[in-house]
């Protein structure tokens, strides 16, 4: 067990839904970074958050955008989905820049 | 540009020793070279992590050159439980990551 919490576990929606997955990073960890992984690829960075602030945009599509919360928690919301969008969602947490990132279990969301 | 390559598949067997080089290239001179292993359907799970020269820990070793332009993780005598996707890490000039595709290691009996 990482520490990092990722909810829901799997999600499946419609195309032009809206979703929002949630993470808890581990206690004390102010950085949340955002994955996607598609199918039998390579992890593809969104976005990090270091204490509540945007740190660093990765490959993040204009229909995604994520905050961190005071409690350090972080969403990742995602809208206008189509079926490419259809990936596992990781969030990872570390406690500052260039500590080694613990990553939760992720979020298999499934666009149908 | 910053960018880190990696081998797409490696296969070894049970007990032998496997080395997975990463090569990158821009990247920042002072920040962490990082590995991360991950199953299927699972979060990647850290490794290793080393600045230069070497590092060993109770699973692995980390190789970084003088010139940080490549690293190399070590898995000594592997088993088939060790079949999984490797990622090197590393951080740009603009602390941006830097991930690699990923190496898929199959252990064979």
């Amino acid at each position: 067990d990482s520490g990092v919490t990722q909810t829901p576990k799997h999600l499946i929606t419609a195309t032009g839904q809206r979703v929002t997955l949630r993470c808890s990073p581990r206690s004390g960890d102010l950085s949340v970074y955002w994955y996607q992984q598609s199918l039998d690829q390579g992890l593809q960075f969104l976005i990090q958050y270091y204490n509540g602030e945007e740190r660093a945009k990765g490959n993040i599509l204009e229909r995604f955008s994520a905050q961190q919360f005071p409690d350090l928690h972080s969403e990742l919301n995602l809208s206008s989905l189509e079926l490419g969008d259809s990936a596992l969602y990781f969030c990872a947490s570390s406690g500052s820049q260039g500590m080694v990132a613990f990553f939760g279990q992720g979020t298999r969301l499934t666009v149908v | 540009l910053a960018k880190t390559t990696q081998p797409i598949s490696m296969d070894s067997y049970e007990g032998q020793e496997v080395n997975i080089t990463c090569s990158h290239n821009n990247i920042a001179t002072n920040d962490y070279i990082t590995w991360y292993q991950q199953f299927p359907s699972q979060g990647p799970r850290f490794i290793i992590q080393g600045y230069k020269t070497k590092v060993t820990n109770e699973v692995a070793s980390l190789f970084i050159p003088a010139d940080r332009k490549s690293s190399t993780l070590s898995l000594p005598r592997v088993s088939l439980s060790d079949t999984a996707v490797y990622y090197c890490l590393a951080v740009d000039s603009n602390y941006q990551l830097i991930w690699g595709a990923g190496t898929k290691l199959i252990i064979k009996p």
